[in-house]
């Protein structure tokens, strides 16, 4: 079974800097996404940025890019130019590139960004 | 709009008192999830519908029941709630359950149910 680790429960930043969050994941499949999901305090998930398995560049979203380094199952998400609406908690999630999509979460990094 | 949306967004219940949170998404999506969302432990699948007319269990399936109502609905039924079952309640869809697809599962805004 895959699992998703986020080591970090709680990050802070200071506004207009640059933060890393990190995940690491543990799968025997070669064939996979893997996902940021954003949940600010209002609940919603929503997604930051996504990576297939199969491609070799990091996934980029305006601010926000990853480290995807494959072979030390490494996903981490790097925000720019932090800004007070980044605060929030920020998921990892892991999903089979095939099959039944089922994802798989991490149980989170509570972001704080500081004025 | 709309997306995915969830009905109650709150509700407090007794011990052994059953109901029903209510999903529907208008994204013409063929797969729906049901996940909770419990402190520390990111959110676990409880239920989910491939598509039309499929159920299947997910991580944590005990005390709840689903029903996929048509391609938009598909709803939670807890029938004899207990406290352990005091959480955020997540329902998403996507557009399909497998195949090689990059594409994310949207959620809605949560329900946050209290059992006493």
């Amino acid at each position: 079974a895959q699992t998703v680790t986020q080591s970090q429960p709680e990050m802070s930043v200071q506004e207009a800097e640059t933060v890393t969050l990190s995940c690491t994941y543990d799968t025997s499949e070669s064939d996979y996404y893997l996902f940021w999901y954003k949940q600010p305090p209002s609940r919603q998930m929503i997604l930051v940025i996504r990576q297939e398995a199969y491609k070799q560049q990091n996934a980029t979203e305006n601010r926000f890019s990853v480290n995807f380094q494959k072979a030390a199952k490494s996903f981490s998400l790097k925000i720019s130019d932090s800004q007070l609406g980044d605060a929030a908690m920020y998921f990892c999630a892991y999903r089979s590139g095939g099959g039944y999509q089922k994802v798989t979460f991490g149980t989170g990094t509570k972001l704080q960004v500081i004025p | 709009n709309a997306g995915v949306t969830q009905t109650p967004k709150f509700q407090v219940l007794k011990t052994g008192q059953s109901m029903t949170l209510q999903c529907a998404q208008d994204m013409n999506h063929n797969s729906m999830y049901w996940y909770r969302q419990d402190p520390g432990m990111g959110l676990r699948l409880i239920y989910y519908s491939a598509s039309e007319g499929t159920t299947d269990k997910g991580e944590v399936p005990n005390g709840y029941n689903v029903s996929r109502l048509n391609k938009r609905e598909f709803s939670l039924r807890l029938e004899s709630a207990a406290p352990s079952q005091t959480s955020v309640y997540f329902c998403a869809s996507s557009e399909s359950l497998g195949g090689r697809s990059n594409q994310p599962q949207h959620f809605g805004d949560g329900t946050r149910l209290s059992i006493l």
